[in-house]
């Protein structure tokens, strides 16, 4: 079945320092991929979505372009910011029209100053 | 405002009482969801509804019911819980079925003693 790999937490960085965060699907399908995020007491939110394979989503300084040959979606930023602290969630959507969204296990990100 | 509303945002409770969430979304979308989120932050879809319509329902309990008055409100009923529901619960919606951005409530956390 569909699944999604990601980075396991929790993350700790210093503010102006690089993020990476690996995410690795299995699918059958042709899915669109989305980051989320949540912050304490809200829930998920998107980051944003890539629908199209080889295309590069963004958004607030974070990036992850969807590549299909090695089927990542990693989550970039380079400078962190401690706002930046939240989960994050890679998320696959498959066109089956299931309405089935697959969260990745989430990755706990802390920014310090 | 135009969003997912949830009640109530914490409920304590004794093993094998009955409990009921309510949601209701005001982004006139069609589809709703309900999903658990652990201790672990790890998030799993439960149920989903288009128009009313049952049209995912994963592993759950049969003590899990969810009830859909119309496509703004999608309500959740436990009848008697168990430790293990102890949980947040994310209500959400979307504009579509699939591939789409689904929108989140704040979630009701559910603690059971």
């Amino acid at each position: 079945g569909d699944s999604v790999t990601q980075t396991k937490g929790p993350v700790t960085l210093s503010e102006g320092t690089s993020l990476t965060v690996n995410c690795s699907y299995e699918t059958k399908q042709y899915p669109t991929l989305f980051w989320y995020v949540q912050y304490p007491g809200e829930g998920p939110q998107l980051l944003f979505k890539v629908p199209k394979a080889n295309e590069k989503g963004s958004n607030r300084g974070f990036e992850a372009t969807y590549d299909k040959g090695t089927t990542s979606f990693h989550l970039q930023k380079a400078s962190v910011q401690e706002s930046d602290s939240a989960v994050y969630y890679c998320v696959l959507g498959n066109q089956g029209g299931s309405a089935k969204l697959i969260f990745g296990e989430g990755t706990k990100l802390t920014v310090s100053s | 405002e135009t969003a997912v509303f949830q009640t109530p945002n914490y409920h304590v409770t004794q093993v094998g009482n009955e409990v009921s969430f309510n949601c209701k979304q005001t982004l006139g979308h069609d589809t709703m969801y309900w999903y658990k989120q652990d201790s672990k932050k790890l998030l799993k879809i439960m149920f989903s509804y288009n128009n009313k319509q049952l049209i995912v329902n994963e592993t759950v309990p049969r003590r899990f019911s969810p009830q859909s008055s119309d496509k703004a409100h999608l309500n959740l009923r436990i009848k008697s819980v168990e430790p293990e529901d102890s949980a947040v619960y994310l209500c959400a919606s979307s504009l579509r079925r699939a591939n789409t951005e689904v929108f989140f409530g704040k979630g009701t956390r559910l603690t059971v003693v």
